[in-house]
């Protein structure tokens, strides 16, 4: 079945810089690539997503990044805030629906 | 628009009792509904795959008996967690997709945490 590794698993930044997190998957057939944010006990959150017909897609500060060939996918968070603090996961879906979610990074933006 | 109302939002029983989860879809349909499981700091894991009119698709490992699905209209799937205890303790999270297609944005309830005796 399809695994995902998120790294990192916790990034610290300074208000104002960037932030990227890498995530690799093994299905090739996943097509699908979405970002959640999830604050301390809450639902988790659609930030953005990417097909696998796209290399890069950017809303303001975010933006994804997709390798196919080498199967990995990254989120960008340019200019951070300290609002931007949460837990974010990446995912992958296959054709058949099934998603596969990566292990979280629990990002922390210091003011 | 893309609403999932998951209810209830907290729940504490005793070990034994039967509990009832429900996700709703208020402002579209969804003929596909997700049931996810999240222990403290951890990841989302699936649990099975809810379609409407027919069988939940289970996940390796998940008990179908202990864990029970039904998915009876396209705005409502419910989870009912049967004899828990004190091990079924968690944060239960329900998903909906909005169309048919696989590569569509989930939409996630508020989830259900449950607290068994």
């Amino acid at each position: 079945g399809e695994n995902v590794e998120q790294h990192p698993s916790t990034l610290s930044v300074q208000e104002g810089d960037s932030a990227v997190i890498k995530c690799t998957y093994s299905d090739s057939a996943s097509n699908y690539f979405p970002w959640y944010k999830q604050e301390l006990g809450k639902r988790p959150q659609l930030i953005i997503d990417i097909r696998s017909n796209v290399g890069e897609k950017k809303d303001q500060r975010i933006a994804v990044t997709l390798n196919k060939t080498a199967k990995h996918f990254s989120l960008h968070i340019t200019e951070t805030q300290p609002e931007d603090s949460a837990v974010y996961f990446c995912a992958a879906y296959t054709n058949a629906g099934k998603s596969t979610f990566g292990d979280g990074t629990t990002l922390t933006v210091k003011p | 628009g893309a609403v999932v109302s998951q209810h209830p939002s907290r729940v504490i029983c005793k070990s034994g009792t039967s509990v009832k989860i429900e996700c709703r879809s208020l402002d579209f349909q969804a003929t596909t509904m997700f049931w996810y499981r999240q222990f403290p700091k951890k990841s989302l894991m699936l649990m099975a795959t809810s379609n409407e009119g027919s069988k939940a698709t289970y996940e390796q490992g998940v008990e179908k008996d202990k864990f029970l699905i039904n998915h009876a209209s396209l705005t409502l799937s419910t989870l009912t967690v049967t004899s828990a205890h004190p091990e079924d303790s968690s944060f239960y999270i329900c998903s909906a997709r909005r169309g048919a297609l696989s590569n569509q944005p989930q939409h996630f309830g508020d989830g259900t945490r449950l607290s068994i005796l």
